[in-house]
């Protein structure tokens, strides 16, 4: 199963909004509304920011939205802080396996 | 709060296998609705998911590496390990532990990793 991809860098300035995709195929992203995203910090374990393609857990910003078309995820950061610097991984369940990652995507605050 | 706490050897020599625990708190790994999963991340580099084991034991495990891979659990120390075999340079990583929903498939809690070199 090959990794989701992912945008190498995505760049905005304070208060922008961005998105980020996610590349998948008709058997897993197009399919199931099992993606999620994940919000890493450098030396820092993974967090989970979204989860069923938009949901987001309690206690995530709601700047934070997630969104689906065809076969591709999206992840939105709206008013874009400093603090949202960080990379971040899509992830979507597969028939053979569970969890397939995207490549990853730096966040840079200009 | 559901914590996860990883240990291990940092170390490993070429061909021998790699050995990890995963300590859970506030938590159990012999209720269900959740599975237990092993992931890893080469320095500099993107995640991978090893596998995960279920409360009832039955495992399930990424097929690049399940030929290599074991995972089993302790109840009684509420703890799951990780086995992999034959390792090369190629599987050092920073390793984590973390707990996903049984079903719709999101990781809600990983533990903070632990770096595994592999060397001679």
């Amino acid at each position: 199963q090959s990794a989701l991809t992912q945008p190498a860098s995505v760049s905005g300035s304070p208060g922008q909004t961005i998105t980020i995709s996610c590349t998948g195929t008709s058997s897993d992203v197009g399919r199931y509304q099992y993606v999620s995203w994940y919000q890493q910090f450098p030396g820092k374990a993974p967090k989970l920011m979204i989860y069923e393609v938009f949901k987001r857990p309690s206690g995530v910003s709601d700047r934070f939205s997630g969104s689906q078309s065809d076969n591709t995820a999206s992840l939105t950061i709206s008013g874009l802080q400093a603090e949202d610097e960080a990379d971040y991984y899509c992830s979507s369940w597969t028939p053979t396996s569970p969890y397939v990652f995207g490549t990853g995507t730096r966040v840079t605050v200009l | 709060q559901v914590q996860l706490q990883e240990s291990g050897s940092g170390l490993v020599k070429p061909s021998q296998t790699l050995s990890l625990t995963c300590t859970v708190s506030s938590g159990s790994v012999s209720t269900g609705g959740y599975s237990w999963n092993w992931l890893r991340q080469p320095p500099g580099k993107g995640l991978e998911w090893i596998g995960y084991i279920y409360y009832t034991g039955s495992t399930f495990y990424n097929p690049s590496l399940k030929s290599r891979v074991s995972i089993s659990v302790d109840r009684s120390e509420n703890q799951f390990s990780l086995r992999l075999s034959s390792v090369t340079a190629a599987d050092t990583a920073i390793y984590f532990c973390a707990r996903g929903d049984w079903g719709l498939y999101y990781l809600d809690y990983l533990g903070h990793g632990t770096l595994v070199t592999v060397s001679s």
